[in-house]
């Protein structure tokens, strides 16, 4: 596609239950990204692929959170046992390279749980 | 850990003002800087890309300087327009990812 997609836009989940969120990047990108973005605040680092591989998830808060990009493109973001404060905007970006080339992102998965 | 900071939180300004908004970020060992605009409920649109060996980049009305040995970075918008009211958020890549700071809340007042 053109750029950067994101589903669902928005989700509504009930405290404890289990939710994905997908990212499909922009075509050829190697590197993809998940951040987290509260009101008022700037996005937050979550995990970095570098094609099939997670090459860092430092910003993984808990081992609730899980992503996955098996073929290289798709990535989609696993949320176990979802909490209140999981409540937030999940924000997927690409880029052409790692770091050094400019990143677009997606429009963002509000997701709230209640 | 790389930090950015950006001053100032919140900017309003009459239509057709020059303005400038400023970023600073604390270690030096960089990639590239990177402008965003973030429309309210809306994803991050990319503006301006600084590599790290390059001193400024334009496009339209904006011009974005980058000072890595300082660690800042301004963003100039020319004759601001009510359109280019958003939050501008400024990205530093470093190591494996990008480092933001909490944005800057432009109002350009019609």
């Amino acid at each position: 596609g053109a750029g950067v997609s994101q589903t669902p836009s928005n989700k509504v989940t009930e405290k404890g239950k289990y939710v994905e969120l997908r990212c499909d990047p922009i075509s050829g990108h190697t590197a993809l990204y998940w951040y987290r973005q509260s009101l008022g605040q700037g996005p937050e680092f979550l995990i970095y692929f570098q094609g099939t591989g997670a090459a860092d998830d430092s910003g993984l808060p808990n081992d609730r959170f899980f992503a996955v990009r098996p073929e290289g493109s798709v990535s989609t973001l696993k949320i176990q046992r979802t909490e209140r404060g999981d409540s937030a905007v999940y924000l997927c970006a690409s880029s052409l390279r790692p770091a050094d080339t400019e990143a677009f992102f997606g429009q963002g998965t509000r997701l709230t749980v209640v | 850990k790389q930090e950015v900071t950006q001053i100032p939180a919140a900017l309003s300004v009459p239509e057709g003002e020059n303005l400038v908004l400023n970023c600073s970020f604390t270690d030096s060992a960089i990639y590239n800087l990177q402008w965003f605009r973030q429309d309210p409920g809306k994803g991050l649109t990319s503006l301006l890309l600084i590599q790290s060996s390059q001193r400024e980049q334009t496009s339209g009305r904006l011009n974005a300087s980058l000072d890595k040995s300082s660690g800042r970075s301004t963003l100039y918008i020319a004759a601001s327009q009510p359109g280019d009211s958003a939050t501008y958020l400024c990205a530093v890549a470093t190591g494996n990812q990008f480092y933001f700071g909490t944005g800057t809340s432009l109002t350009v007042i019609p």
